[in-house]
């Protein structure tokens, strides 16, 4: 069956480094998939998508690759700040959200 | 307007009450979702409302009852609920399209908990 799951429970960087956060998948049947992130209280907030024809999107300060060969997707934060910490889930969308485990993202000063 | 509210913030309810989540958007999203998540981990979704007719519900307890009064308001109503039925319940919104799912915007969640 489908499922979408992540690599690292926790993430830890120093304030200005890059972060990369990563999720496999085990089915690509879905045409796209979506970063979210979570904050303490809060519910989750879309970072970017990726559709299943692209292998590389950019946002501001983020960019997700897609790997179709190998079934991986990874979200890249430039220069992490502390507002950045919070839960990062990957999602792929499909009749309906298949959420991964989600990665704590923890900014370092 | 790209928000999705929800009230109560917080709710403490005793086995035995009957309560009610609200969830309200004005984007014009004709689908709207309830989910369940438990700390640490990601939501689950219960139902899914599909132009405010249940389409998807999933395997939900009937302590559960879901209800779409129109297309810009869903509700969640309660009723002998279990300690372990304590968590934070998210609402969301989409639009909707014959395959796949459009980007869900999420509401702050219902912190509920269960004595």
């Amino acid at each position: 069956g489908e499922s979408v799951g992540l690599h690292l429970p926790t993430l830890s960087v120093q304030e200005g480094d890059n972060s990369i956060i990563n999720c496999a998948y085990s089915n690509s049947a879905s045409d796209y998939f979506i970063w979210y992130k979570q904050e303490s209280g809060k519910g989750p907030q879309f970072i970017i998508d990726i559709r299943s024809n692209m292998d590389k999107r950019q946002g501001q300060r983020v960019t997700v690759l897609l790997n179709k060969t190998v079934k991986h997707l990874s979200l890249q934060i430039a220069a992490t700040q502390p507002g950045d910490s919070a839960v990062y889930f990957c999602a792929r969308a499909g009749n309906m959200l298949t959420f991964g485990g989600g990665t704590r993202l923890m900014v370092k000063p | 307007d790209t928000e999705v509210t929800q009230t109560p913030k917080h709710l403490v309810m005793g086995m035995t009450n009957k309560k009610s989540l609200k969830c309200e958007q004005h984007m014009g999203h004709r689908a709207m979702y309830w989910y369940k998540q438990k700390a640490k981990k990601p939501p689950e979704l219960m139902f899914v409302y599909s132009y405010e007719k249940l389409s998807i519900n999933e395997s939900v307890p009937s302590r559960f009852s879901p209800e779409c009064p129109n297309s810009s308001l869903l509700n969640l109503h309660l009723h002998a609920l279990q300690p372990e039925d304590s968590a934070l319940y998210l609402c969301a919104s989409s639009q909707v399209r014959l395959a796949g799912s459009y980007e869900q915007y999420f509401g702050p969640g219902t912190r509920l908990t269960v004595t």
